[in-house]
């Protein structure tokens, strides 16, 4: 399924600078998409969300942007911290009449924050 | 902050086993998930559940899994016959409504092992 696919397997970024992790999709019937970071050993955390007919949503030092007609998604992380050092996960759903909640993952981004 | 748990975190079984992976969703939520992540693999969607009964299912969904909410708190995953690709991490999630974006919270998941 490559659906959603994020193509950098890994970042790395120095602390106090902008993390930008990238997804891109081929489905453009998905509704919405959320992004989640994952530490080793621990289930999915979410981060923030934004609804297809948005491009932009903001939380915090958490900022995701979404460009409908290139189909790619982007969450910058401003600034970084050594905490934010994780696995980060694209996720969409709510595609063509799917129930909620069925979600398709990107393979996901390793970010290193360095102090 | 209120978090779904999963039970156990570690399940060794054998070949043609039959195992129940358990889950306590958050307590207000109304939709039930589940997802598996194969080692080196996506986070891949299985099964929703709402209202008592199965919203939709993947095709990895087959015959030997069923999913079942014995009482108001418990939400269960059984495979009747495991097989060795069986073995993965197992996700619960839960979320709160459907219609905007209801994140699914996920728990720490349930590592199984099919020898």
């Amino acid at each position: 399924d490559q659906q959603v696919k994020q193509n950098s397997p890994s970042l790395s970024v120095q602390e106090g600078r902008i993390s930008i992790l990238n997804c891109d999709y081929t489905n453009s019937m998905f509704d919405y998409f959320l992004w989640y970071k994952k530490y080793p050993a621990e289930g999915p955390t979410f981060l923030i969300s934004i609804s297809s007919i948005k491009d932009k949503n903001e939380d915090g030092r958490f900022t995701v942007f979404l460009n409908k007609s290139a189909k790619h998604l982007s969450l910058h992380i401003v600034p970084s911290q050594p905490g934010d050092s994780a696995v980060y996960f694209c996720a969409a759903g709510g595609a063509g009449g799917t129930s909620y909640g069925k979600l398709t993952f990107g393979q996901g981004t390793i970010l290193t924050v360095h102090p | 902050e209120p978090e779904v748990t999963q039970t156990p975190s570690h399940q060794v079984t054998q070949m043609g086993q039959e195992v129940i992976l358990r889950c306590v969703p958050i307590s207000n939520h109304l939709y039930f998930y589940w997802y598996r992540q194969i080692l080196g693999q996506k986070v891949e969607f299985l099964v929703s559940f709402y209202n008592n009964e199965i919203s939709e299912k993947s095709e990895i969904f087959d015959d030997q899994f069923s999913v079942e909410r014995p009482d108001g708190s418990n939400f269960t995953l059984k495979i009747r016959s495991t097989k060795l690709e069986d073995s993965a991490m197992y996700f619960c999630a839960s979320s709160e409504v459907q219609g905007g974006i209801s994140p699914l919270h996920f728990g720490n998941g349930t590592r199984l092992t099919v020898t």
